[in-house]
């Protein structure tokens, strides 16, 4: 079956902290994704690669940065962590093709920043 | 440019009863339009997909059409079980997402 792992389900780190939020997709697509989930907002996209070394803003990428140095693996990085930054963060992957194909989804960190 | 408005929740219906939860979008051209289900504790599954204008997507009883001419992508279920209880969002190509509709089905 196709998966999409997050390293942690929960993370606790303090104000200031680096933060790196890992996620791994074991069927060879060439896009991956991190948004954020907040109550009343939805999804909201941070940043996307299309692939290797390749990546590209969101609507909200302020605060992070991304790494993408092998194909399955996407890094989520919180430079200096802050409150605001608590969060549901949820790593995507999906076949090339323009953005028009479904995305598969990983089940989520619950990240808190205290 | 790009976005989707989905009807707010939540929604509470009793089993049996007939669901829809409205999406519109605006956009150019003919992007994918996409449900997506979330079940408590876990990520985004996709629930349907159209490709194009007039195109139906159907999957475990649930429907939605793209509808070019309202800019709609409705979804709906004939007869919503206690187990669809979950979040559904609809999405516009890979980067637009709704804020979600929270369903809860009751016995």
């Amino acid at each position: 079956d196709v998966k999409v792992t997050q390293s942690s389900r929960y993370l606790v780190k303090r104000t200031g902290e680096k933060v790196f939020l890992e996620c791994v997709q074991d069927m060879d697509h060439e896009n991956m994704f991190w948004y954020r989930q907040d109550p009343g907002l939805g999804l909201r996209l941070i940043y996307f690669s299309y692939d290797v070394k390749m990546k590209e803003k969101g609507d909200i990428p302020e605060g992070y940065s991304v790494s993408r140095e092998k194909k399955e693996r996407f890094s989520l990085i919180l430079e200096s962590a802050s409150t605001n930054q608590t969060s549901m963060y949820l790593c995507a992957s999906s076949l090339g093709d323009r953005f028009n194909q479904p995305q598969h989804f990983g089940d989520g960190t619950r990240l808190s920043i205290l | 440019g790009n976005s989707v408005t989905q009807m707010e929740g939540p929604v509470t219906l009793s089993e049996e009863a007939f669901l829809t939860i409205n999406c519109t979008y605006t956009a150019t051209g003919y992007p994918s339009l996409f449900w997506y289900v979330q079940y408590p504790g876990e990520g985004l599954q996709l629930l349907l997909k159209a490709t194009k204008a007039d195109d139906k997507g159907s999957n475990k009883g649930f429907e939605a059409t793209y509808r070019k001419e309202t800019t709609s992508f409705h979804l709906e279920k004939g007869s919503v079980q206690v187990s669809d209880s979950a979040v559904y969002f609809c999405a516009l190509i890979q980067f637009y997402f709704g804020t979600g509709t929270s369903l809860t089905v009751i016995p």
